[in-house]
């Protein structure tokens, strides 16, 4: 079965500075990638998702990650942040067929002014 | 104009009450999904619906019933419940389960058990 860790919880940046949110992936055959964001009192929403061929996917909004499957990780990573970057942001896992999303534990991004 | 639609956004009851909590998508999706979110954040599945029919049951408790009455709506009821089914809700909906499509989430229901 597959599994996602998260490896922090929380991650407090400067507004401007780089971020880089961490997570790997456990699965013995090829996964599906996705990054989350949970702003404040709502739902989830997708930010980018890996499913094949270029390793690195990027979001409308800065945000990038690279699948990296010899170190299964997918780590989120933004050069700028902004306030409004503020939120939780969930790592998730699929694999063909098996009909659901595994999430990790979350990261909360604090940006200070 | 809302895509993924919940109600009710809040819900405060007593141990051992029944309550129901309805769910609703435009977006002429095949599946949709009911997750539970506990108070550290960790999101987990509880049931998935295509056409109307289960295909996950993730080892629930029997005491939460999901009902699809058509394929844009899956509603979840709760029966004797409990401290522990205290969570936020969060109903969610795809176009397919085949794992690469992107799931949309409603805002949540935040049930509050006393």
């Amino acid at each position: 079965a597959q599994s996602v860790t998260q490896l922090d919880s929380q991650v407090p940046v400067f507004e401007e500075a780089p971020v880089e949110l961490r997570c790997n992936y456990s699965s013995s055959v090829s996964v599906y990638l996705f990054w989350y964001v949970q702003y404040p009192n709502q739902g989830l929403q997708l930010l980018l998702k890996y499913l094949s061929g270029s390793t690195l996917v990027e979001s409308i909004n800065g945000f990038e990650a690279e699948f990296n499957k010899s170190q299964t990780s997918f780590h989120l990573r933004k050069p700028s942040v902004h306030i409004s970057d503020t939120a939780e942001y969930f790592c998730a896992v699929s694999v063909q067929g098996a009909q659901k999303l595994v999430f990790g534990q979350g990261t909360r991004l604090t940006i200070n002014p | 104009d809302t895509a993924v639609s919940q109600t009710p956004k809040y819900l405060v009851t007593q141990m051992g009450n029944d309550k129901s909590i309805k769910c609703e998508q435009n977006l002429g999706h095949d599946t949709m999904y009911w997750y539970k979110q506990d108070s550290k954040k960790f999101l987990k599945i509880m049931f998935s619906y295509n056409n109307k029919e289960l295909i996950i049951n993730e080892t629930v408790p029997n005491r939460f019933s999901p009902k699809s009455p058509d394929k844009a709506h899956l509603n979840l009821h709760i029966n004797s419940l409990e401290l522990g089914d205290s969570a936020v809700y969060f109903c969610a909906s795809s176009q397919g389960h085949r794992g690469w499509e992107t799931q949309y989430f409603g805002p949540g229901t935040r049930l509050l058990v006393l």
